[in-house]
């Protein structure tokens, strides 16, 4: 079965400063992947998602995120962060195999400070 | 918009006493997705359907139900929860495609007295 670790329980960042937030997931072939975010008492929403093609994959709110088959990763990135993007933040993988269900990370809680 | 909807938002039970949290979607997305989420912790599957078929979690207690009378609406019942049970529930909303996203709402706390 799939499964994905994210290293990283909290970060903390200056606002202005860059930011990657990290995913690795283990999985035979190439599964999918997907950032989500949640801020406090809310639902999940998808930042981005990688199926194929392009290995850099753009998303809302600025936010990219590098698939790298070699390393087994899909690492999310922000040049510039806002106060705004504090929140935690979950990568997911799915996987053929299993439908379209989706097994997550622990998740990451980003701290802005100003 | 199209969206997924959860009602109540906040949901306080008694110990043993059953509570039903409530979904619906206007995405016409055929399948359906339950989430436990206890504090600081991810998401886990519960259960999710396809179109009425029902696909249980092997690891979901049986304390936990489901039902899906439509396409737009869908339900979790909590038989007897116990303070165990007190924890954000997810509904998601999607289609059996490849890569396809699973569509968010906004959760039901649930908390147990």
């Amino acid at each position: 079965a799939q499964s994905v670790t994210q290293p990283d329980i909290h970060i903390t960042v200056s606002e202005g400063a860059s930011l990657e937030l990290r995913c690795n997931y283990s999985y035979g072939a190439t599964p999918y992947l997907f950032w989500y975010v949640q801020s406090p008492g809310q639902g999940l929403q998808l930042l981005l998602k990688y199926f194929s093609g392009d290995t850099l994959v753009q998303g809302i709110k600025g936010f990219e995120a590098e698939f790298k088959r070699s390393q087994s990763s899909f690492n999310l990135r922000k040049p510039s962060v806002h106060w705004s993007d504090a929140a935690e933040y979950f990568c997911a993988v799915g996987a053929p195999e299993y439908g379209n269900k989706l097994v997550f990370g622990a998740g990451t809680i980003l701290r802005v400070k100003s | 918009d199209a969206m997924v909807i959860q009602n109540p938002r906040y949901q306080v039970t008694q110990f043993g006493k059953p509570v039903t949290l409530s979904c619906s979607q206007t995405l016409n997305h055929n399948v359906m997705y339950w989430y436990q989420q206890k504090s600081s912790q991810a998401p886990k599957l519960l259960f999710h359907y396809y179109d009425k078929d029902f696909n249980n979690e092997a690891d979901t207690p049986d304390n936990f139900q489901s039902r899906r009378p439509n396409t737009s609406f869908c339900f979790l019942d909590i038989r007897s929860p116990g303070l165990g049970d007190a924890a954000m529930y997810l509904c998601a909303t999607g289609v059996l495609r490849d890569g396809e996203t699973q569509y968010f709402g906004p959760g039901t706390r649930l908390l147990v007295l």
